[in-house]
């Protein structure tokens, strides 16, 4: 079970659009429509943005969006705002009822 | 909704035994399982394990030797414990759920309630 890649870090201005990607293998990502998505800020614990590679929480801005191809996932911030600058961690389930996470993104908006 | 609350030293000497608790507040126990999550210093996170209010555990491969999580339904509570600790075992570590879908005869594979983590330190 290798942790799924992620890039270090994401930036852009306010206003544009992100996405950040999270490679795994065809025994995660690539086998399960069950990708999740977690903004952290520091101190706090993480909160969901993403489940099922595509559906948002209840609360969660429509800026916030998700897709899978292949081994590949992707979250996309549109409408960048200073208060999406966080830490973004992708999560996948591994088979055999077992998570695995990415290294984490960090977000900046300049 | 579901408040998660870590507690526990933070502190651990190398070749000794990490333990947390993690408290249940405003939800119930049941249709939840209940995990232990960590975070290394500058590295991403990882998942430990779970434990299901029967009782029934699941662990990651890589620990699956040192780990053991337990709950006290009574208490709302939930332990973790890692064995043979060393410096590697520093992290942020996070108790977190995710439910049980009963009218789908499964589980969400998503973690929905976290804590605000505590930091352990290993050394001597």
């Amino acid at each position: 079970q290798s942790a799924l890649t992620q890039p270090a870090s994401v930036s852009g201005s306010p206003g544009q659009s992100i996405t950040i990607s999270c490679t795994g293998t065809s025994s995660d990502v690539g086998n399960y429509n069950l990708v999740s998505w977690y903004q952290h800020h520091p101190g706090k614990g993480p909160k969901l943005m993403i489940y099922d590679v595509t559906k948002r929480p209840s609360g969660v801005s429509n800026r916030f969006s998700g897709s899978k191809s292949g081994n590949m996932a992707s979250l996309t911030i549109s409408a960048l705002q200073a208060e999406d600058e966080a830490d973004y961690y992708c999560c996948s389930y591994a088979g055999a009822s077992t998570f695995v996470f990415g290294g984490g993104t960090k977000v900046t908006v300049l | 909704q579901v408040q998660l609350q870590e507690s526990g030293p933070g502190l651990v000497k190398p070749s000794e035994t990490l333990s947390l608790t993690c408290t249940v507040s405003g939800g119930s126990i049941r249709n939840y399982y209940w995990n232990w999550i960590r975070q290394p210093p500058g590295k991403g996170l990882e998942w430990i394990g779970y434990i299901y209010h029967t009782g029934s555990t699941n662990y990651n491969p890589s620990l699956k030797s040192r780990v053991t999580i337990s709950l006290d339904t009574s208490k709302k509570q939930f332990s973790l414990k890692l064995s043979s600790v060393t410096a590697a075992d520093t992290a942020v570590y996070y108790c977190g759920s995710f439910s049980h879908d009963d009218s789908a005869y499964r589980p969400l594979w998503y973690f929905d309630f976290w804590g605000r983590g505590t930091l352990v330190t290993v050394s001597s």
